[in-house]
C-alpha cells in the first residue's frame, strides 16, 4: 500500500545535539514533499518543502531536508537542536498534483523532546 | 492575512448531540482540507473540497459526518448523532493549486 512511514515516533535528545528524524515514501512518479511541525498545543506550521530543483532544502529555524529519490527518502536535520525544538514533526507528501488540488498524506509523526 | 479560522476553539458536548464545526479559509485559496487528529490515529484526511466541490471523502468515517462548502469562504463539518470515540482535535486547512496547506488552530471536541 502507498504510505508515508516516519522511522521514530519517540525521540529524546539534549540541547546542541543533532538531530534526523527519517521519512520514507512509497509513491512512484513525481510527488513533492513537507515537513510539518506541531509545537505542543498548537497547529500544524510547515518547516520546509520540496518541489523540484536542489535537493537539499532550507527551512525556517536551522532545519533542513534532504530529498533522496532513490531512497525514497527525504530526512529532515538540523545540526544543533534546542530546547524550543520540542514538539511533533510530521513528513508529508503530495503524490498526486493532478487536476484535483494537493492531497497530502501524512506519517505519523515523531515527537522530539530535547531536554535541557 | 488573518490565516485559517476555525470555531469553536473547543466544544464539549453530549452523546447524541449535534455538533458543527466551521472554518474559513484564507482568502484567495482553492482547496479546503478537513483533518482529525488523535493519539491513537494520528492525523486522518476525512475530505477535501477543491474550489467549493468534494473531491475525496473516502476519508470520512461514516454517515455521521457531512462536510459541506457553500462558498469559498466558508465550510462546516457536522456530526450527527455525535459518539465519544468522535472525541478529537478537527483541523481545517486551505491551500493554493501548487502551494502548500496552512492550517487553522483546530477544534478540540470532547463528546462525553
Amino acid at each position: 500500500a502507498q504510505s508515508v512511514s516516519q522511522h521514530n515516533h519517540h525521540v529524546i535528545l539534549s540541547e546542541a545535539a543533532s538531530l534526523e528524524l527519517g521519512c520514507n515514501y512509497s509513491y512512484g512518479g513525481t510527488v513533492n514533499l513537507f515537513w510539518y511541525v506541531q509545537y505542543p498545543g498548537q497547529h500544524l506550521q510547515l518547516l520546509l518543502k520540496y518541489f523540484s530543483g536542489d535537493p537539499l532544502v532550507k527551512g525556517i529555524k536551522g532545519f533542513e531536508a534532504e530529498f533522496i529519490k532513490s531512497k525514497f527518502s527525504f530526512n529532515l536535520r538540523k545540526p544543533s537542536v534546542q530546547w524550543s525544538d520540542t514538539a511533533e514533526y510530521f513528513c508529508a507528501v503530495e503524490p498526486d498534483r493532478g487536476e484535483y488540488g494537493n492531497k497530502l498524506v501524512f506519517g505519523a509523526g515523531t515527537i522530539l523532546r530535547v531536554k535541557s | 492575512d488573518a490565516g485559517v479560522i476555525q470555531s469553536p476553539r473547543h466544544e464539549v458536548t453530549e452523546m447524541g448531540q449535534e455538533v458543527t464545526l466551521r472554518c474559513k479559509p484564507i482568502s484567495g485559496h482553492n482547496s479546503l482540507f478537513w483533518y482529525r487528529q488523535t493519539m491513537m490515529r494520528g492525523l486522518e484526511l476525512l475530505i477535501y473540497f477543491n474550489n467549493n466541490v468534494p473531491i475525496d471523502d473516502s476519508g470520512m468515517p461514516e454517515d455521521r459526518f457531512s462536510a459541506k462548502m457553500p462558498n469559498a469562504s466558508f465550510s462546516t463539518l457536522k456530526i450527527q448523532p455525535s459518539e465519544p470515540r468522535d472525541s478529537a482535535v478537527y483541523f481545517c486547512a486551505s491551500s493554493q493549486r501548487g502551494f502548500e496547506q496552512f492550517f487553522g488552530p483546530g477544534t478540540r471536541l470532547t463528546v462525553l
